[in-house]
C-alpha cells in the first residue's frame, strides 16, 4: 500500500540552526499537509499546499517557517532559525483531493532542538 | 479557537472487554470527522471519515457514530484484542478549508 515517508526519523539541532524536514507523499495526491505534535499537547496544524502554493497556515506557521516542493515527489519544510519550543513530532501527510478525503500520515520526525 | 475533546485520556481494558470513547468538536460549519488509530513509532492510521448526521461506519470490530448536531462522534471496539493498543485520536474539519483540528487522543491499553 503506498504510503507516505519522512526523513529522517530523529534530528538533533542547535539552537538558531536552520534545519529542512523531508517528505516523499504519496504519489498521485494533490494536496500537502504539515502538522506538529510537542510533547504532552495535541497534534496541531501547521500548512497545507496545493498546487505550489500555500492554501492555508496557523499561526504558528510564522516567517520562520517556509515549504517546498522542489520536484515531483519531495516536499519539505524548513524552519529557518530553530527555537527551544520548536521540538517536537512533525508528521507529513497527503491527500488526493480536499475536504473528506483521507489524509495519509507518515511516520513522523522527531525535532530535537538543544 | 476550535476546541476537540476527547474522553477518557486513557483507558485499561481486558482482552474481550468492550469499550468506547467519545470524541467532542463544535456543532457550527462542520464538514467532517475523521478517526485515527496511532501506534507509537508508527503513522497514525486512518480508521474513519464521517460526514452525516447520524453516520455509522463499521470496520472490523471498530465502529463509529456521528451526531453533528451536538457535536460527538462515539468510537467502539467490541471484545478488544491487545493489538487494539494504540492512541486513537479524532479530528475536526470546518467547512472553511482543509486543515484538521485534533482532540488529545485516547490511549488504549488491552491487557491479556
Amino acid at each position: 500500500e503506498p504510503e507516505v515517508t519522512q526523513t529522517p526519523s530523529h534530528q538533533v539541532t542547535q539552537m538558531g540552526q536552520e534545519v529542512i524536514l523531508r517528505c516523499v507523499p504519496i504519489s498521485n495526491h494533490l494536496y500537502f499537509y504539515w502538522y506538529r505534535q510537542i510533547l504532552g499537547q495535541k497534534v496541531e496544524f501547521l500548512v497545507s499546499f496545493y498546487n505550489n502554493e500555500i492554501s492555508e497556515k496557523s499561526e504558528i506557521f510564522d516567517d520562520q517557517f517556509s515549504v517546498e516542493r522542489p520536484d515531483g515527489s519531495n516536499f519539505t519544510l524548513k524552519i529557518r532559525s530553530t527555537k527551544l519550543e520548536d521540538s517536537a513530532m512533525y508528521f507529513c501527510a497527503s491527500s488526493l483531493l480536499r475536504g473528506e478525503n483521507i489524509q495519509y500520515f507518515g511516520a513522523g520526525t522527531r525535532l530535537s532542538v538543544l | 479557537i476550535l476546541n476537540v475533546e476527547q474522553s477518557p485520556q486513557s483507558l485499561h481494558v481486558q482482552e474481550g472487554d468492550s469499550t468506547n470513547f467519545t470524541c467532542s468538536f463544535p456543532s457550527s460549519n462542520f464538514y467532517a470527522l475523521h478517526w485515527y488509530r496511532w501506534e507509537t513509532a508508527k503513522s497514525p492510521e486512518a480508521l474513519f471519515v464521517m460526514t452525516l448526521n447520524g453516520d455509522e461506519k463499521k470496520k472490523g470490530q471498530i465502529s463509529a457514530t456521528l451526531n453533528t448536531k451536538e457535536g460527538y462522534s462515539y468510537l467502539y471496539i467490541k471484545g478488544s484484542q491487545p493489538e487494539d493498543s494504540a492512541t486513537y485520536l479524532c479530528a475536526f474539519m470546518s467547512n472553511a478549508g482543509n486543515m484538521l483540528t485534533f482532540g488529545g487522543g485516547t490511549r488504549l491499553m488491552v491487557k491479556p
